[in-house]
């Protein structure tokens, strides 16, 4: 079956470190793979995507993931974080089967301590 | 350019009672989506459909029923509502599943 695994439920850095929240899934072929935030009683926001291509994409706020083929991976970095990216953040993974599913991981909070 | 539009926003149900979630898409997408969301689980797919007229299971489909009359909506329904059912909704929809767009969720409470 089709899963994404956030491992990290809460994640604490101090403002001005740098950032890294894991992301695996399990999936035969190249799947479409995001990256969510949510802010508390919020909707989703897209960060980023990757579909093919430079394994190492940007995204928005200064975000950047990079898909690794060999470990089902695709890690969220930033290498500065700012008290506003206090939030929830969730890595999904479209199937490319029947429905274009996107399947979520459940979820990582940030917490940025000043 | 409106996007993905829930209706209601909010809403309060008795349990047992029956209410449509109503999801509204205005850029010709074949495949909508209703996901649930409650705390620690990320969002779990609900029902789905790949283009009017269809509608399939997804992950937790138990109490809910849809349906994709026309091209544009896509409904959401529960029939008799319980406790567990209580989180917030949310719809999207994508043309080939290499964008989705959201709603902005519906807040669902049973008491």
């Amino acid at each position: 079956a089709q899963s994404v695994t956030q491992p990290d439920i809460h994640i604490t850095v101090s403002e001005g470190a740098s950032l890294e929240l894991r992301c695996n899934y399990s999936y035969g072929a190249t799947p479409y793979l995001f990256w969510y935030v949510q802010s508390p009683g919020q909707g989703l926001q897209l960060l980023l995507k990757y579909f093919s291509g430079d394994t190492l994409v940007q995204g928005i706020k200064g975000f950047e993931a990079e898909f690794k083929r060999s470990q089902s991976s695709f890690n969220l970095r930033k290498p500065s974080v700012h008290w506003s990216d206090a939030a929830e953040y969730f890595c999904a993974v479209g199937y490319m089967e029947y429905g274009n599913k996107l399947v979520f991981g459940a979820g990582t909070i940030l917490r940025v301590k000043s | 350019n409106a996007g993905v539009t829930q209706t209601p926003k909010f809403r309060v149900l008795k349990t047992g009672q029956s209410m449509t979630l109503l999801c509204a898409q205005d850029m010709n997408h074949e495949y909508m989506y209703w996901y649930r969301q409650d705390p620690g689980m990320g969002l779990r797919l609900i029902h789905y459909s790949v283009g009017e007229g269809t509608t399939a299971k997804g992950e937790v489909p138990d109490g809910y029923n849809v349906s994709r009359l026309k091209k544009q909506n896509f409904l959401l329904g529960l029939e008799s509502a319980a406790p567990s059912q209580t989180s917030v909704y949310f719809c999207a929809s994508t043309y080939g599943g290499n964008g989705y767009t959201f709603g902005s969720g519906t807040r669902l409470t049973v008491v």
